[in-house]
């Protein structure tokens, strides 16, 4: 158990849906990252957030947008879900940027 | 940005060593590597910061080139636990975003 906690564990939808993911991370560290994996692929930077500021962006689609609340815990929102957006979404935490990174199990996502 | 690894799969039986490389067109402040089992989240395996560092712990270590902005993850005398797919991540200096690779999906074999 890493300590980071994604709901749900399993979701599906239809396309053109919209869905939140939720991440708690581990107790104590202020950074969140969220990484997108698509079926047997590598893992796609999405986002990073320290301590409630968005501090890095990677490839993320403009109908995916996500925030970092005051007691840190993260939402990943997919809007206009299209069937490419299938796939594993993990988000992950560590104390500083940059630092050892704590993975959650994932959300896994199917579009239909 | 995203790190190249090579080689994409390695097959190896029990006791034989891997060398798992990670090579970046960018200059790097650090380089991470971790291990995910088939239907696992990823787990941190070591850090290595920019000044040339090698680290290791039990039969798994890993070194940094900065210069040539690489490093290598060695795997000596692998064991079964070892199977899994291999990730480097790197942190191109002031981009405060750790980039994985493509992943080395690494199977041993009894």
């Amino acid at each position: 158990d890493s300590g980071v906690t994604q709901t749900p564990k399993h979701l599906i939808t239809a396309t053109g849906q919209r869905v939140t993911l939720r991440c708690s991370p581990r107790s104590g560290d202020l950074s969140v990252y969220w990484y997108q994996q698509s079926l047997d692929q590598g893992l796609q930077f999405l986002i990073q957030y320290y301590n409630g500021e968005e501090r890095a962006k990677g490839n993320i689609l403009e109908r995916f947008s996500a925030q970092q609340f005051p007691d840190l815990h993260s939402e990943l929102n997919l809007s206009s879900l299209e069937l490419g957006d299938s796939a594993l979404y993990f988000c992950a935490s560590s104390v500083r940027v940059s630092g050892e990174l704590f993975f959650g199990e994932g959300s896994r996502l199917t579009v239909l | 940005q995203q790190p190249v690894q090579s080689p994409q799969a390695v097959i190896l039986r029990e006791g034989e060593d891997a060398v798992i490389n990670c090579s970046s067109s960018k200059a790097l402040y650090s380089v991470h590597w971790y291990r995910q089992k088939h239907g696992e989240a990823p787990v941190f395996l070591m850090i290595l910061l920019k000044g040339g560092e090698q680290k290791g712990h039990d039969k798994i270590s890993a070194s940094f080139n900065e210069k040539k902005q690489q490093s290598s993850l060695y795997l000596t005398a692998s064991q079964l636990s070892y199977s899994g797919t291999y990730f480097c991540g790197t942190d191109i200096q002031g981009a405060q975003k750790l980039v994985f690779g493509q992943g080395t999906r690494l199977t041993i074999n009894p």
